[in-house]
């Protein structure tokens, strides 16, 4: 069974980086054609995609954020990870890591449980 | 971006009452459509993909339809477990998008 649990800071300051962290278990970050991504969730709203990163390395993300974010990969600790530069409080949040299933067609298939992340002074 | 607009924010419903939500995509998506549940303070839950394939697991009374830019979800009758809220998600093309959600309550 594919399992995800995110970690990190649960509060961070205004225009400093959100740093947060997605362990797997249960399946590898390496393995052909996996997709890994991040999605995250305001209080009360909808749920908004942050981005993806393929086991080769390559990223794909949100034009809305892109140029605050980072996903790398940790192929040693099976982990992958995000960073995202110059926060404000409209980036308070519920953050998800899942994995990008695929049958022909993509679709998230496992979910972390989501770790709620403060941007406060 | 592609907006996934879903109707109607919000219905009541009785145990073993059919219940159909609707997700509009702003062009057309195919049948790249996938639907979630999602209970407070939950991550969502993966249903249905490609438009009308359930997810492995998920019971039989969810059901989906629909390609092009409409496309529906039904629960052919509800069940105490189901009151939640319902996202639909395109991925026909990044950025990946979802609808605002459908939240189904108790009546």
């Amino acid at each position: 069974q594919v399992q995800l649990q995110e970690s990190g800071p649960g509060l961070v300051k205004p225009s400093e980086t959100l740093s947060l962290t997605c362990t797997v278990s249960g399946a590898s970050v390496s393995i052909g054609n996996s997709y890994w991504t991040w999605i995250r969730q305001p209080p009360g709203q909808g749920l908004e995609w942050i981005g993806y990163i393929h086991y080769s390395g390559s990223t794909n993300y949100n034009p809305s954020l892109k140029s605050r974010v980072t996903i790398s990969l940790d192929t040693s600790r099976n982990q992958f990870s995000l960073k995202l530069s110059s926060v404000t409080a409209a980036d308070t949040a519920v953050y998800y890591c899942a994995r990008v299933g695929y049958s022909g067609y993509y679709y998230f298939d496992y979910w972390g449980l989501g770790t709620l992340v403060t941007v406060s002074s | 971006d592609i907006q996934m607009t879903q109707s109607p924010s919000s219905l009541s419903a009785s145990v073993g009452d059919r219940v159909t939500i609707t997700c509009r995509a702003s062009q057309s998506i195919s049948i790249y459509l996938n639907w979630y549940q999602q209970k407070p303070g939950k991550a969502p839950k993966f249903l249905i993909y490609a438009a009308s394939r359930l997810q492995s697991g998920v019971p039989s009374r969810f059901s989906g339809s629909g390609s092009g830019t409409d496309f529906t979800l039904t629960i052919s009758s509800v069940q105490p477990e189901d009151f939640a809220t319902y996202y639909c998600q395109q991925s026909d093309s990044t950025p990946y998008t979802f609808g605002q959600g459908t939240r189904l309550q108790i009546k």
